[in-house]
C-alpha cells in the first residue's frame, strides 16, 4: 500500500507556464481533495472530488483546473502560472468527507517565478 | 461560514513540559473535530479526532475534549518529548456528510528543547 503519492517533489515554473501536479491514490477512496499551504494561512481548499466523473470548487479554485476520470487519480493543472501560486500543495484521500480521517500526500513545493 | 481558530506559535518547551494548545471554531451545524500533525518535511497526519460532544479524542499521550458548549477542541500532553516538534492543525470537518470538506486553524509550531 503505497498510500497518497504526489509528484513531482519540486517544480520551478516561469509566470505563464502551466503544468500538473499528480495525485493518485491505493486506497480505493472515493474522496480526493486539493489544499494549497502558506505561511501564516494554514490549509486551503482548492477543489475536491466526491467521486470519479465529479468535481467541486474549493475556498481559493481560481486558476486551477481539476478533473477525475478514474478513482485512484487526481491531477491538479495550472493554467497560466502567477508568482502567486508559489506555495507546497497536498493531495489527500479518504472514504468519504465528513467524519473520515483524511490521508495526506507527502506534498508538491512549486515555486513561480 | 465555519471557521477554525488556534493559538499563534512558536511555542517553545523543555522536555517533560505541560503542553496546551487552544482551538476554538464556529460552526452552523454538529462537525467532527480533528487535530493534525506535520513533522518537517512531509505531509499531515491525524493525531486523533472527536465526532460529537464530550467526546474524548487520544493517541500518542495527546489529548482534546470536544465541547460544544465552549466551542472548543483544546490539545494537551502531559510530558513532551523533542520527537513531538512539529507543526499542529486543528481542523473540522464541516457538517453535511459527504461534503463534509475540512477546514483548518493556521498552525501551532511547536519546538522541544531537550
Amino acid at each position: 500500500n503505497a498510500g497518497v503519492t504526489q509528484t513531482p517533489k519540486f517544480q520551478v515554473l516561469k509566470t505563464g507556464q502551466s503544468m500538473t501536479l499528480q495525485c493518485a491514490q491505493d486506497m480505493n477512496h472515493e474522496y480526493m481533495s486539493w489544499y494549497r499551504q502558506d505561511p501564516g494561512m494554514g490549509l486551503r481548499l482548492i477543489h475536491y472530488s466526491v467521486g470519479a466523473g465529479i468535481t467541486d470548487q474549493g475556498e481559493v479554485p481560481n486558476g486551477y483546473n481539476v478533473s477525475r476520470s478514474t478513482t485512484e487519480d487526481f491531477p491538479l493543472r495550472l493554467l497560466s502560472a502567477a508568482p502567486s501560486q508559489t506555495s507546497v500543495y497536498f493531495c489527500a484521500s479518504s472514504y468519504f468527507a465528513g467524519q473520515e480521517t483524511q490521508y495526506f500526500g507527502p506534498g508538491t513545493r512549486l515555486l513561480v517565478l | 461560514g465555519d471557521s477554525v481558530t488556534q493559538m499563534e506559535g512558536p511555542v517553545t518547551l523543555s522536555e517533560e513540559a505541560f503542553l496546551t494548545i487552544n482551538c476554538t471554531y464556529t460552526a452552523t451545524g454538529y462537525p467532527s473535530l480533528f487535530w493534525y500533525v506535520q513533522y518537517p518535511g512531509e505531509g499531515l497526519q491525524l493525531l486523533l479526532k472527536a465526532t460529537k460532544a464530550d467526546d474524548k479524542g487520544s493517541n500518542k499521550g495527546f489529548e482534546a475534549t470536544y465541547r460544544k458548549e465552549t466551542t472548543s477542541f483544546h490539545l494537551e500532553k502531559g510530558s513532551v518529548q523533542v520527537s513531538d516538534s512539529a507543526v499542529y492543525f486543528c481542523a473540522l470537518s464541516e457538517d453535511g456528510g459527504s461534503q463534509g470538506n475540512l477546514i483548518f486553524g493556521k498552525g501551532t509550531k511547536l519546538s522541544v528543547k531537550p
